[in-house]
């Protein structure tokens, strides 16, 4: 079954205001990464992130890693129109001599210019 | 190098027709991942190697479904007996084996099942 669960599936803001999205996952991850998708795209890689506790920030960006290592968010401040796609977390997980990246369904950003 | 390139892009097949789609990985990366995308949702992890191996195969897989990359570098995904729920966005994606490092997906194939 779905392994890292992502919500919400879908939001909607006005342009400037802020866009989280919250990522959970039932086994403990490697490291957590974060993709964007447009539409008629596919997943375009924006960051990983692999120590517990860990923050990191690209421009409007804020990433954050659990300190389990089961969670993650991504907070868009102050939106824009070029943030409008689809994000998704993926958590690389290892099970038994096998390591796998395992998406969530994303959520769907769209923005009200 | 220009990435990961998937063959063919489209593919529209009749029901009970056997598929096949190609990965081109980026030339260094030893691990490949496919992918199943659907509307509105995420990447469905399918299966992966690390170079030849296949190291896992998703247990949501029918027996219908089998990859192969013979000698760790292109793969192939088949499907046999082709049903309508198969239609969907197929999407390779590849990476390096040393951890923490990004996948780098493919423009996939959206296969039809008509």
């Amino acid at each position: 079954g779905q392994q890292v669960m992502q919500i919400p599936q879908y939001q909607h803001v006005q342009e400037g205001e802020d866009f989280t999205t919250y990522c959970n996952s039932s086994t403990t991850l490697s490291n957590i990464q974060w993709y964007k998708q447009r539409p008629g795209g596919h997943p375009v890689f924006l960051i990983q992130l692999v120590k517990s506790g860990e923050v990191k920030k690209q421009k409007r960006l804020t990433f954050q890693f659990g300190e389990a290592k089961k969670n993650s968010s991504l907070h868009i401040t102050a939106t824009q129109t070029t943030d409008v796609g689809t994000y998704f977390c993926a958590g690389l997980i290892t099970q038994g001599g096998s390591e796998k990246l395992v998406f969530g369904k994303g959520t769907k950003l769209t923005v009200n210019p | 190098d220009t990435g990961v390139s998937q063959d063919p892009r489209h593919k529209i097949t009749k029901r009970g027709q056997n598929v096949t789609f190609r990965c081109d990985p980026i030339s260094e990366h030893n691990r490949l991942y496919w992918y199943r995308q659907t509307l509105g949702q995420g990447p469905e992890f399918l299966t992966y190697f690390q170079n030849e191996a296949q190291l896992e195969k998703s247990r949501l897989l029918s027996d219908r479904f089998s990859a192969e990359r013979p000698k760790g570098s292109f793969s192939t995904l088949e499907i046999q007996r082709t049903e309508q729920g198969d239609s969907a966005m197929y999407l390779c994606a590849s990476s390096l084996v040393r951890m923490n490092t990004e996948a780098f997906f493919g423009q996939g194939t959206r296969l039809t099942v008509v």
